[in-house]
């Protein structure tokens, strides 16, 4: 089974602070995504990466940046946090997508976080 | 452009079959996903279609008509841990990240 972890369930940090959210996935897949989930809008990417070192802006990466040293780690950055940014965050995995499920994303618990 | 729409909510009774629809605009489709999402859980696969058709999987299926841009997830004999939220996905070639809709609210009810 696919595994894929986040550091932290809940977090609550205050405005300014620098906040690093890790997923880490067990599989191998070369893909790794951040979203954040809000009422009403939906699931929303942030950034994604294909391979180590290598990172994609997606839809919303204003105020964050991300870090992929390693194959399994990929970390989302805040660097200064706002109230805004006051989310459900979801990291996911999947193998290099072909024609075939492989485009299958998996989840990790996902990071509450609360910025005050 | 990309473009997923799904029904925000949804209501079912207990032991009903309930038909959540998606339509979708993307290009150089790959492929359309579905999840299921429990409140303050994270997505969890549950059907992939990439051809034309309908796919069977116990309570849970889904129908694809590329043609239409339509897609379909049917759930049978509803129990009420299927009251999540269900998002429709899309795929596209080029190894380009899902297009997720918002989402269904499913609730069943007594």
């Amino acid at each position: 089974d696919v595994k894929v972890t986040q550091s932290s369930r809940y977090l609550v940090k205050r405005t300014g602070e620098k906040v690093f959210l890790e997923c880490v996935q067990d599989m191998d897949h070369e893909n790794m995504f951040w979203y954040r989930q809000d009422p009403g809008l939906g699931l929303r990417l942030i950034y994604f990466s294909y391979d180590v070192k290598m990172k994609e802006k997606g839809d919303i990466p204003e105020g964050y940046s991300v870090s992929r040293e390693k194959k399994e780690r990929f970390s989302l950055i805040l660097e200064s946090a706002s109230t805004n940014q006051t989310s459900m965050y979801l990291c996911a995995s999947s193998l290099v997508g072909t024609s075939t499920s492989t485009d299958t994303q998996y989840f990790g618990p996902g990071t509450r976080l609360t910025v005050l | 452009g990309q473009n997923i729409d799904q029904p925000t909510e949804m209501t079912a009774t207990e032991g009903a079959i309930v038909q959540i629809n998606c339509t979708y605009q993307t290009s150089g489709f790959n492929g359309l996903f579905w999840y299921q999402q429990h409140a303050g859980e994270a997505p969890t696969f549950l059907s992939y279609n990439v051809l034309d058709g309908l796919e069977e999987k116990g309570r849970f299926s889904s129908f694809l008509s590329r043609s239409k841009g339509y897609s379909y997830l049917l759930l049978k004999e509803l129990q009420m841990k299927d009251s999540a939220s269900y998002l429709c996905a899309a795929g596209s070639i080029g190894n380009t990240p899902l297009v997720f809709g918002k989402g269904t609210r499913l609730s069943v009810i007594a």
